[in-house]
């Protein structure tokens, strides 16, 4: 079935150094990759999310590449701050229909900024 | 300010009840989602709805039901079917044509 591999599970960096998380889905039909970050007892929040067309996308710390041929993308965050501390999640979508996404969520990636 | 909200944020289940988890949003979104989390796991699809009176299971939807009766609420219920119901659980939803799912604070139900 549809599945989303996330590694590592736990990243501990250095305040000021970069963090990647990568994930890996089984699914060629998947378009559309999000990622999302959850603190402590909240619920997630979208940071970046990528299509299928684009093979990268940055916003200010955090970038989002995209292999469609290899069918993984990976999350980087430059300049780690302590309050980059959560938990990350990816996700991969086959797209909507009639605007229903249906996410294959990874298992999740802790990651620790220590100051 | 739009939002979801769900509530309570915890509850407490004796064995062999039923729970009633809430979800309203003000956002205007058609598509609605419950998902569980587990320790460890990813989140895992128990029901959506993608417009009024209307909802599909999801990978994980034994021992829940659901309903959407109004377009801004869609209730999960957690029957006492469900075996091992104790799980952080989240509601999200979408807009129509766009992709961004906006999630709630969750609900952390603990069976007693």
């Amino acid at each position: 079935g549809e599945n989303v591999e996330q590694h590592p599970s736990t990243l501990s960096v250095q305040e000021g150094d970069s963090a990647v998380i990568k994930c890996t889905y089984s699914d060629s039909a998947s378009n559309y990759f999000p990622w999302y970050k959850q603190e402590l007892g909240k619920g997630p929040q979208l940071i970046i999310d990528i299509r299928s067309n684009v093979g990268e996308k940055k916003d200010q710390r955090i970038a989002v590449t995209l292999n469609k041929t290899a069918k993984h993308f990976s999350l980087h965050i430059t300049e780690t701050q302590p309050e980059d501390s959560a938990v990350y999640f990816c996700a991969a979508s086959k797209g909507a229909v009639s605007g229903t996404y249906k996410y294959i969520f990874g298992t999740g990636t802790r990651l620790k900024v220590l100051a | 300010d739009g939002g979801i909200t769900q509530s309570p944020k915890y509850l407490f289940r004796k064995e062999g009840q039923n729970v009633t988890l809430s979800c309203e949003q003000n956002l205007n979104h058609d598509a609605m989602y419950w998902y569980r989390q587990d320790p460890g796991q990813g989140l895992r699809l128990i029901y959506y709805s993608q417009i009024v009176n209307d909802f599909q299971k999801g990978d994980i939807a034994e021992g829940y039901s659901v309903s959407r009766e109004k377009k801004e609420s869609f209730p999960l219920t957690v029957t006492s079917a469900q075996k091992n119901p104790t799980a952080f659980y989240l509601c999200a939803s979408n807009e129509a044509g766009y992709t961004e799912a906006f999630f709630g604070q969750g609900t952390r139900l603990t069976v007693v």
